[in-house]
């Protein structure tokens, strides 16, 4: 089966703690994206990798990381520079440009106390 | 990066036929337009993708007019599983795309 997987799908961590959200697809797409949801909003980029080894800031990349060392990995951290940790993480990947459609796993809902 | 606007929410009944208009005003001529779905504590799914006119697909149509400044989903007799949020999206070839709240359509028996 393709897809997107991420793990785990629930993490709790203390503040001041960073931690890593695993993201691996095996569909073999170039591009890979991270994406933020807080209750009742939509989707807001934080960052996204074209290529393997290459990865841009999106619109609110402040107190995240992230490496693109595989094309099928694409891993973000949240440091504790992120004042606001807590929030429900997307993962996504597509074939090529912007408009391509977007594969997206199941989430990982961070809570942070 | 075109910014979309859609109404907050929809209400319809099981069977009826559901249109959602998204306006994206400042739509650039590389710009395609995008809807996806998503349920409650799941990612986003992809619907349909278009450029103008018309585009259908098994579950929904995307009517888009001559202007490009707006575009309606539509979802043909709808079930209580089409209930979730729906997004519109316009895309350039930076990679960017923009999720708005989206517009939450419940389905009621």
């Amino acid at each position: 089966d393709g897809g997107i997987t991420q793990s785990p799908k629930y993490l709790f961590r203390k503040e001041g703690q960073n931690v890593t959200l695993s993201c691996e697809q095996n569909l073999n797409h170039d591009a890979m994206y991270w994406y933020r949801q807080d209750p009742g909003q939509g989707l807001r980029l934080i960052y996204y990798s074209q290529i393997v080894n290459d990865f841009q800031k999106g619109d609110i990349a402040e107190g995240y990381s992230v490496s693109r060392e595989k094309k099928e990995s694409f891993p973000l951290t949240v440091t504790s520079a992120q004042k606001n940790p807590t929030a429900f993480y997307l993962c996504a990947s597509s074939a090529g440009t912007g408009f391509s459609e977007q594969y997206f796993g199941p989430g990982t809902r961070l809570t942070v106390t | 990066l075109a910014k979309t606007t859609q109404p907050i929410s929809m209400d319809s009944y099981e069977g009826q036929e559901v249109n959602i208009t998204c306006s994206h005003n400042n739509i650039a001529t590389n710009d395609y337009i995008t809807w996806y779905q998503q349920f409650p504590s799941q990612g986003p799914r992809f619907i349909i993708q278009g450029y103008k006119t018309k585009v259908t697909n098994e579950v929904a149509s995307l009517f888009i007019p001559a202007d490009r400044k707006s575009s309606t989903l539509s979802l043909p007799r709808v079930s209580l599983s089409d209930t979730a949020v729906y997004y519109c999206l316009v895309g350039d070839a930076d990679y960017k795309l923009s999720f708005g709240a989206g517009t939450t359509v419940t389905v009621r028996a």
